[in-house]
């Protein structure tokens, strides 16, 4: 299983961050699995942003932190996920992960390359 | 500030054994499997223990997790140069419907 990841690696402030994890070697519908970004930065460490998975329907859960501007979407048709934050600001600025949890427990097996993201004019 | 509370830094000479501790609450660790990343310099956080105390396929078995209430606990026996990395502990938080990790352990092999 791999996981691989694209989207730019500069932001402007108020803008969208956006990223695209490619999935291979498993399913984004799984009926196990969870599809997870992490993002981590020397001031706030790692830190889950949110999740999609599919259990007879999609669900999502995102972080308190920023529910407010974050969607995480499943793309059946091209086996992903993606990650748009709106509203950027320069404490956004970190190394972005697309994350696998093969069981739903938590257990985070296979991590993407990682896309440094920086909140920048 | 983390949710989980590790020591910031741990050492030991080679061959030796280390415990890198990580406490919680009774909605995180208290009530939740616990897993345990790597992390090497510029690389992503790898996989070494889940559910508490099961290691990944490939992960040996010098490596270890248990669980005691509110805290959990990595050890390593037999400690290699390559085992010099941050390690991060991390749970499901019931309460904040989250998933949280720890501010992370240094591990020097002296």
């Amino acid at each position: 299983v791999q996981l691989q990841q694209s989207g730019p690696g500069l932001v402007k402030p108020s803008q969208t961050l956006s990223l695209t994890c490619a999935i291979s070697g498993d399913s984004v519908s799984s009926n196990s699995a969870a599809w997870n970004w992490i993002r981590q930065s020397p001031s706030r460490g790692l830190e889950w942003l949110g999740g999609t998975y599919y259990r007879s329907k999609w669900s999502n859960n995102y972080a308190l932190s920023v529910k407010s501007r974050i969607t995480i979407n499943p793309d059946t048709s091209k086996n992903q996920f993606s990650l748009q934050l709106d509203s950027v600001t320069p404490e956004d600025t970190a190394v972005y992960y697309c994350v696998r949890d093969p069981n739903g427990d938590i257990g985070f097996d296979i991590w993407g390359q990682g896309t440094m993201v920086t909140v920048s004019s | 500030q983390s949710v989980l509370t590790q020591p910031p830094s741990v050492s030991a000479a080679p061959g030796q054994k280390v415990t890198i501790s990580c406490s919680g609450s009774s909605s995180n660790i208290g009530n939740n499997y616990v897993s345990w990343y790597q992390q090497l310099p510029g690389t992503a956080p790898k996989l070494l223990i889940y559910d508490n105390n099961k290691r990944p396929s490939g992960i040996p078995d010098r490596f270890s997790g248990s669980k005691s209430g509110r805290s959990a606990t990595l050890g390593i026996t037999g400690l290699q140069t390559g085992d010099e990395a941050d390690y991060y502990c991390g749970t499901w938080d019931s309460s904040l419907n989250a998933v949280v990790f720890g501010g992370g352990t240094k591990l020097t092999v002296l």
